[in-house]
């Protein structure tokens, strides 16, 4: 079976642009969650999303934001980047939520 | 408030040595451990977890980690540490928040260098 897949593996993006980052899970998975891992805060997480639907959020801003669609792919928008958000963003995927997450490779992204 | 501690943020040993990195935990109640391991540059690969039963759990790689509820601690071992163990070592729980929804909840991680 495939693992998590995640694209871009890298993006290069200026400050004040926007991005959208797509994971697609393990078949069958139906929950999608998200985290921001840079050095100095470490794993953060973003959003979880289920059934198409964002069930958990963590305490990020509003340009941070998500979607699922029928299939559980699942993508993430940053709008305004700022340089702050340079970071590895990973996307893990889990059967229906309650249980073990299995990890994409990641989207290191460079915001300039 | 729900937290995962790994005190030592870099462990170094020489290969074929005993390995054991610590995980404390803060939770009410019994939650779901986890042992990841990250490569430069990776995502992060499941070595083992704890739900119940036996406290004692195996892992790929030759890792196990064991559950002792009376300390909060879910450490993690391995008996002879091979040059390619050398990776970012994260511990997590899954637990229910306050607010009544499951997360993940990731420790700061502990870098292990391998000493030929």
């Amino acid at each position: 079976k495939a693992g998590v897949t995640q694209t871009p593996r890298y993006l290069i993006k200026t400050r004040g642009q926007q991005v959208t980052l797509s994971c697609s899970p393990i078949s069958g998975h139906r929950s999608v969650s998200w985290y921001q891992q840079t050095p100095g805060q470490g794993l953060q997480f973003l959003f979880e999303y289920f059934s198409e639907t964002q069930r958990n959020k963590g305490n990020f801003p509003g340009r941070f934001s998500g979607r699922q669609f029928s299939n559980s792919r699942s993508e993430m928008n940053v709008s305004t980047l700022e340089l702050g958000d340079s970071a590895l963003y990973l996307c893990a995927s889990s059967l229906v939520g309650q249980e073990t997450q299995y990890f994409g490779p990641g989207t290191r992204l460079l915001v300039l | 408030a729900q937290s995962v501690t790994q005190p030592d943020i870099h462990i170094t040993v020489s290969e074929g040595a005993s390995l054991e990195l610590r995980c404390n935990y803060s939770y009410g109640a019994t939650p779901y451990l986890f042992w990841y391991v990250q490569s430069p540059g990776q995502g992060l690969q499941l070595l083992l977890k704890y739900f119940s039963g036996d406290t004692l759990v195996q892992g790929i790689k030759g890792f196990e980690a064991e559950f002792k509820r009376s300390q909060s601690s879910f450490n993690l071992r391995k008996p002879s540490v091979h040059w390619s163990d050398a990776a970012e070592y994260f511990c997590a729980v899954g637990a229910v928040s306050p607010e009544g929804t499951y997360k993940y909840i990731f420790g700061t991680g502990t870098r292990l260098k391998v000493l030929a």
